[in-house]
């Protein structure tokens, strides 16, 4: 049973526009939630992060929006360049064992189209 | 340069030879975990230390063994690779907990006949 579901396993959108990926959990102890990005060959790289208290971070074009009632958070990249082009994973994790227990969605190949 | 370093990148085994994939980090980070990627599954964690001699368990631990005998240094050992355990491994790195995320290695692709 997957506690993370990133349920559309790709996005196409066109340069200069705005990319939604998105991202539902059901365990409702989770606190804290991050994105990954991952290039082919290489290891995943973070990206952003939000904890429970939160429901807006913003950094630079990358923005992560959580909706605890709904189990939900998404990640808007604005605007979409052709260098986003990757699998992006969503990751959470509970606040016992030093929130290093993290649990990560399948991952969504977004590919930003030029 | 700051970095998480796996060896070897690439591995091909046969089955019941024992075999360990080195992790190691220059950036003095306490906490260390590893991870195997598999297709429409994610990132699954196999064990993780929060410092020296402190190590535990996450989802899928099951014929892996870690050691943490020095900070910068966390090997995964398969004492008896079977072919469930092909898969893209990674080992990551952490300061602090929670919202600050991993730094991850490049990974190594394991196969094993």
């Amino acid at each position: 049973d997957q506690q993370v579901k990133q349920n559309s396993p790709s996005l196409s959108v066109q340069e200069g526009r705005i990319s939604i990926l998105n991202c539902d959990y059901t365990n409702s102890m989770f606190d804290y939630f991050l994105w990954y990005k991952k290039y082919p060959a290489e290891g995943p790289t973070f990206l952003i992060s939000i904890s429970s208290i939160k429901d807006k971070n913003e950094d630079g074009r990358f923005t992560v929006f959580l909706n605890k009632s709904a189990k939900h958070l998404s990640l808007h990249i604005v605007p979409s360049q052709p260098g986003d082009s990757a699998v992006y994973f969503c990751a959470a994790s509970a606040r016992d064992n030093y929130g290093q227990n993290f649990v990560f969605g399948p991952g969504t190949r977004l590919s930003v189209l030029p | 340069e700051a970095q998480v370093t796996q060896n070897p990148r690439y591995l091909i085994t046969v089955t019941g030879k024992k075999l360990t994939v080195t992790c190691s980090q220059n950036m003095n980070h306490e906490y260390m975990s590893w991870y195997r990627q598999d297709p429409g599954l994610g990132l699954r964690q196999i064990y993780y230390s929060m410092n020296v001699e402190v190590t535990d368990k996450g989802d899928v631990p099951e014929g892996y063994k870690v050691s943490r005998k020095e900070k910068r240094n966390f090997p995964l050992i398969l004492e008896s690779p079977s072919p469930n355990q092909t898969s893209l491994y990674f080992c990551a790195s952490s300061y602090r907990t929670g919202i600050y995320g991993y730094t991850f290695g490049s990974g190594t692709r394991l196969t094993v006949v």
